[in-house]
């Protein structure tokens, strides 16, 4: 499985953009590249996905460079409403037995303040 | 739709009791998981089921049992509470057969304190 790691905590003021670097330096071949949000009390919420390249959905960005050993994700504009925990995980998500062994670590404690 | 729910939302035991968590999901999902998280730490799986009828170990399973009881089903229970399990426990589910298109779902947990 490959280990990730990523800052525990950051700091951002509303509007700015945030961006969480993921570091995975073992992924294999079949990994992809999973990002959660966790607010608290509440469950995690699955946010982007990606393999390759760049991504963009409504909520985020994830940029995956060519080698795949590291990826960002970019929150754009944040608000007081994205204060939350990000989690990055790295795994095989084509099987039930892989989306298990995704493991979440600690995650990013990102903190936006007016 | 409701996505994953989960019963009870708190509960306190005493050590040595037992006690079922239920969990239900509405999504037409195969796969179910639970999960449990203690505080400031990441999500930790217990046990898993790729499908009714079938249930799997994961990285946390001792002093748990499973019951994948249909498709929207899945409980997971404590047969003799231990102050160890005092957690938040989060079930999830997915269709991992096209991990293009589809995410994990999570439930609003379940915070259990054991005494």
């Amino acid at each position: 499985l490959a280990k990730t790691t990523q800052p525990i905590s950051m700091d951002s003021y509303e509007g700015q953009e945030v961006n969480i670097t993921c570091s995975h330096n073992n992924i294999a071949t079949n990994d992809y590249i999973t990002w959660y949000q966790q607010f608290p009390s509440q469950g995690p919420r699955f946010i982007i996905q990606g393999y390759k390249t760049k991504v963009t959905n409504e909520v985020a960005s994830l940029f995956i460079p060519a080698d795949r050993k590291s990826s960002t994700l970019s929150l754009p504009r944040v608000s007081l409403s994205d204060t939350a925990v990000y989690y990055c995980l790295v795994g095989d998500v084509g099987t039930t037995d892989s989306w298990g062994k995704l493991q979440f670590g600690a995650g990013t404690q990102v903190v936006v303040t007016p | 739709n409701a996505g994953v729910t989960q019963t009870p939302k708190f509960q306190v035991l005493k050590t040595g009791q037992s006690m079922t968590l239920q969990c239900a999901q509405d999504m037409n999902h195969n796969s179910m998981y639970w999960y449990r998280q203690d505080p400031g730490m990441g999500l930790r799986l217990i046990y898993y089921s790729a499908s009714e009828g079938t249930t799997d170990k994961g990285e946390v399973p001792n002093g748990y049992n499973v019951s994948r009881l249909n498709k929207r089903e899945f409980s997971l229970r404590l047969e003799s509470a231990a102050p160890s399990q005092t957690s938040v426990y989060f079930c999830a589910s997915t269709r991992p057969d096209n991990h293009l298109e589809e995410t994990q779902y999570f439930g609003p947990g379940t915070r259990l304190l054991v005494l």
